[in-house]
C-alpha cells in the first residue's frame, strides 16, 4: 500500500529565507509523486510532479523537488520565500496513470516579514 | 479551456439527510475523482469514475455513491449524513492514463 508522510505540520520561515518542506513516501511500485499547494478556501493547485526521468523537478513559482529513491523522499524547496508562498502544501503519491492519489496530512507554511 | 467547477460552494445539512454534490470536469477530461478533506487533514480518495463506471474506491462506506454522465460531469451522493461527513469535498478531473489531476475549488459541507 502507498503512503505519504510529511514531516512538520507547520513550518515558519522569514521572507527571503530557504523553504524546505519534507516528504517521505512508501510505494510498492515505481511512484508518481506530486506537490500541491492550497490557499485558504480554494482547491488544490499542482506545483510540480515526478513521473520518470530527471530526478530534480522544477515547478511553478520557483519551487523544485528532488526524487531520491534510496531515501524514499521527495522534499520541496524554494531558495527564497515570498509572502505569497504562505499556504498549505501537500505531498502526494499515486500509481502510474494517476489512479487513487494518496495525500500527506499537509504542511502549513508561514512566511514572516 | 474551462477548468473544473463544483456546485454548490457551501452546504449545510442535518444528520440523517442526503446530499448531492456536482462536478463539471475540465474540457476533454474523461476521468473524475472525488476526495474528502476534513479540517486540518489531507484529501482522502473516495472513488474514481471513468466512462460512467466506478474505477476504484477508497475506504468509504456504501452510503457514499457517485455517478458520471456521458458529458463526463459527475455527482457525489452521500446518504444518512453523519457529523463526521463535515468536510471539503474536492473533485478532480484528468485524462485516462494521465497522472495529472486538475482540482475544482471544492464544496464545503457542514453537517449539524
Amino acid at each position: 500500500a502507498q503512503s505519504v508522510t510529511q514531516l512538520g505540520s507547520h513550518v515558519s520561515v522569514s521572507e527571503g529565507a530557504l523553504v524546505l518542506l519534507r516528504c517521505n513516501y512508501s510505494s510498492s511500485v515505481p511512484p508518481y509523486l506530486f506537490w500541491y499547494v492550497q490557499y485558504p478556501n480554494q482547491g488544490l493547485q499542482l506545483l510540480l510532479k515526478y513521473t520518470t526521468g530527471a530526478t530534480l523537478v522544477k515547478g511553478i513559482n520557483g519551487f523544485e523537488a528532488e526524487f531520491k529513491k534510496s531515501e524514499t523522499s521527495f522534499h520541496l524547496t524554494k531558495p527564497s520565500a515570498h509572502m505569497s508562498d504562505a499556504a498549505e502544501y501537500f505531498c502526494a503519491v499515486s500509481e502510474s496513470g494517476g489512479f487513487k492519489t494518496i495525500f500527506g496530512a499537509g504542511t502549513r507554511l508561514f512566511v514572516k516579514a | 479551456e474551462t477548468g473544473v467547477t463544483q456546485s454548490p460552494t457551501h452546504l449545510i445539512k442535518t444528520r440523517g439527510q442526503q446530499v448531492t454534490l456536482r462536478c463539471s470536469s475540465q474540457s476533454g477530461h474523461n476521468t473524475v475523482s472525488w476526495y474528502q478533506q476534513a479540517l486540518g487533514q489531507g484529501p482522502q480518495f473516495i472513488f474514481q469514475y471513468y466512462r460512467e463506471e466506478e474505477n476504484g474506491r477508497g475506504n468509504f462506506p456504501p452510503r457514499f455513491s457517485g455517478l458520471q454522465f456521458p458529458n463526463y460531469s459527475s455527482e457525489l451522493n452521500v446518504n444518512a449524513l453523519e457529523l463526521d461527513d463535515s468536510a471539503l469535498y474536492l473533485c478532480a478531473s484528468s485524462l485516462s492514463g494521465q497522472e495529472t489531476q486538475y482540482f475544482g475549488p471544492g464544496t464545503r459541507l457542514l453537517v449539524l
